[in-house]
């Protein structure tokens, strides 16, 4: 299994309060991702990193942030929670998603409540 | 733009029996097709995927799916359905760009 760990697996948070979900690879991967998985929707991709400090906009990226200030960590910021982000978050990884036979690794996921 | 599209929300098979997913796609060129599992409360595991060549690409746990690009389809099948196939099935699709577009998922149940 590839090496990525979510920190925390579960939270429950109030509206308004901010939130910091981590992920953590030993893979040294250049590529990692946020998705968020809903019943009825899959997995969409919240915002995604092709490098340190390099990151990139996914198609339901409004009320997130995300930062990575090294290779292995990349965090994803909820500014000021809302109930609509309650929601499994998915970590995932590639090394060079463009090429072929390169697929993503996912970690085991965070479930968010926010209440 | 990329889309994939499972037009299965569940489906219910007898344990034994055959499976067949269906999964669409969307891409302008050759696209890069993945089979991804979810067991309950864990994260996905790949199964398969397809980038070019035979387009019949066999994968763990017994499954295999047929890439037609005639019909934008790559299926998933297994011929015999166990009771621990019981979970979340999404079909992705790749491209040379940096993102992955998954399908919303089928949901597998298996009844003894």
């Amino acid at each position: 299994d590839a090496g990525i760990t979510q920190s925390p697996r579960h939270k429950v948070t109030e509206t308004g309060t901010p939130v910091t979900l981590r992920c953590h690879q030993t893979e040294n991967h250049r590529y990692m991702y946020w998705y968020r998985q809903d019943p009825g929707h899959g997995l969409r991709l919240i915002h995604y990193s092709y490098g340190v400090k390099d990151t990139d906009k996914g198609e339901v990226s409004d009320g997130y942030s995300v930062s990575r200030s090294k290779t292995e960590d990349f965090l994803l910021t909820l500014e000021s929670a809302t109930s609509s982000q309650t929601s499994v978050y998915f970590c995932a990884i590639s090394e060079s998603p463009g090429q072929a036979y390169n697929e993503q690794f996912f970690g085991p996921g965070t479930r968010l409540t926010v209440l | 733009a990329q889309s994939v599209t499972q037009p299965d929300i569940h489906i219910t098979v007898s344990e034994g029996a055959s499976l067949e997913l269906r999964c669409n796609y969307s891409y302008g060129a050759t696209p890069y097709l993945f089979w991804y599992v979810q067991s309950p409360g864990q994260g996905l595991q790949l199964l398969l995927k397809y980038f070019s060549g035979d387009t019949l690409v066999q994968g763990i746990k017994g499954f295999e799916a047929e890439f037609k690009r005639s019909q934008s389809s790559f299926n998933l099948r297994k011929p015999s359905v166990h009771w621990s196939d019981a979970a979340e099935y999404f079909c992705a699709v790749g491209n040379t760009g940096n993102q992955f577009y998954f399908g919303t998922g089928t949901s597998l149940t298996v009844i003894p």
